[in-house]
């Protein structure tokens, strides 16, 4: 009963801006959207979440768009460390629960 | 200083074994959870804690019971293992903030256990 898509999987050369999309179109006003990634079966490590404004850390940016159905997290300077699983998630406020999706697989390549 | 520590890393028993995982957090938080990873890398919440409290009890098999004696540990006890409990288990905790918009949960490095 994951409410968040995203692709199976994506490769990115190193250097470049890594763009991996987050389909969450039945997201309510109140849910908010988390991204973690796993590397190698380490646990999930938080990178960044946002409500409907744009959000930028020292790891990544996040866009959502106007309507908030989907989302974008771009890593802008991808290393071969960066090759992990990652999570979008989609929590409601006020909750503890989290509900993990299948989660996109990003081979960093050189 | 590890934030969240699990032990054992790893975790190989017969089938109708009694074993327990060890979990403590040592950021203060309030909250704790247990996460399960099967072998399709599916992660999915099956407990969670507040303040030794559980407020999260997803369908679980009654053999697993969860334990928190203070609010920085929490444990997980299963009794007669079955082969489908093979899998690893992620213990987290996070900061009580149900009221505001901040929630990060912070993961500790697992334990694999493997079911004979």
């Amino acid at each position: 009963d994951a409410k968040t898509t995203q692709p199976t999987s994506m490769d990115c050369a190193e250097g470049r801006a890594a763009n991996l999309p987050c389909n969450h179109s039945t997201i309510s006003g109140n849910e908010y959207v988390y991204w973690y990634r796993q590397i190698h079966s380490q646990g999930p490590q938080y990178i960044i979440h946002g409500l409907k404004n744009n959000e930028t850390n020292e790891m990544a940016s996040l866009i959502i768009t106007e309507d908030r159905k989907s989302s974008t997290l771009i890593l802008p300077h991808a290393t071969l460390r960066d090759t992990a699983v990652y999570y979008c998630i989609v929590r409601v406020r006020g909750t503890y629960k989290y509900i993990f999706g299948t989660g996109t697989r990003l081979k960093v390549l050189a | 200083d590890t934030a969240v520590s699990q032990t054992p890393k790893y975790l190989v028993t017969q089938m109708g074994n009694d074993k327990s995982i060890k979990c403590e957090q040592n950021l203060g938080h309030d909250t704790m959870y247990w996460y399960k990873q099967d072998s399709k890398k599916f992660l999915k919440i099956m407990f969670s804690y507040n303040n030794k409290e559980l407020i999260i009890n997803e369908t679980v098999p009654n053999r697993f019971s969860p334990k928190s004696p203070d609010k920085a540990h929490l444990n997980l006890h299963i009794n007669s293992l079955e082969l489908g409990d093979s899998a690893v288990y992620f213990c987290a905790s996070s900061q009580d903030q149900r009221g505001t918009s901040t929630d990060t949960q912070y993961f500790g490095p697992g334990t694999r256990l493997t079911v004979l």
